[in-house]
């Protein structure tokens, strides 16, 4: 079972904003990064460290953290924000990697 | 422009072996640290492996002893050796240049996979 946490599905409303959040003791320590999986491709990088986008993605991502919460929020989510979240750390011994298991967000 | 290219995966029965391969260009494999992400079908990321840009490598419990992971500097490529492969196993096998700061560790970017499946 993974160490992080996350709901396994999520839906907003076109334009709305949505946070998808990730849990775990390692996040006390580690920030979370995230990536987006669309169905048959690979997952792409959408936030690392505190809170930084890798070039091209949208600024309507963001990501924060509190306690051994992380989160991840887009802001006007669009059509094409349809995907498989899944965010990933250190495990709680700081050797090993995880990731959560993946929230499935619908764009209504 | 940095590109990662997956190679290798197949049918392979239970107990068998079978070696991944990851092309590398755009950057120095031996200058990053590099890992192996696995998917089952229709489930989560897991990871496998990782190795330091000075060789180090770490493993995920469910891998260990069974797989090993290396590289080969003059053809920047980096490999994925599977032994006793089980059927869960069964996955798509993703390689990914690797980020470890203090600020968090990230994977970016990502190979388009290869797929692996073991039955008999």
């Amino acid at each position: 079972s993974s160490e992080l946490t996350q709901d396994p599905a999520v839906s907003v409303a076109l334009g709305q904003t949505v946070r998808i959040t990730c849990q775990g003791d390692s996040l006390r320590s580690y920030y979370a990064s995230w990536y987006q999986q669309k169905p048959g491709q690979a997952p792409v990088l959408v936030i690392y460290g505190k809170n930084n986008r890798p070039s091209g993605i949208p600024d309507r991502f963001s990501g924060s953290s509190s306690g051994n919460t992380a989160s991840l929020t887009i802001t006007g989510a669009q059509a094409e924000d349809e995907a498989d979240y899944y965010c990933n750390s250190r495990d709680s011994s700081g050797n090993l990697v995880v990731f959560g298991g993946g929230t499935k967000l619908t764009v209504l | 422009e940095v590109q990662l290219v997956e190679s290798g995966g197949g049918l392979v029965q239970p107990g068998g072996s079978l070696r991944l391969s990851c092309a590398a260009s755009g950057f120095t494999v031996s200058s990053n640290y590099m890992s192996w992400v696995r998917q089952a079908p229709g489930k989560g990321l897991e990871w496998v492996s990782v190795i330091y840009s000075g060789g180090s490598t770490y493993y995920a419990d469910s891998v260990k002893g069974r797989f090993t992971i290396s590289r080969d500097n003059s053809k920047n490529t980096l490999y994925l050796q599977m032994n006793s492969l089980r059927a869960e196993d069964t996955a798509v096998y993703y390689c990914a240049r690797t980020y470890d700061f203090w600020s968090g560790y990230w994977f970016d970017p990502w190979g388009q996979g290869t797929l692996v499946t073991v039955s008999s």
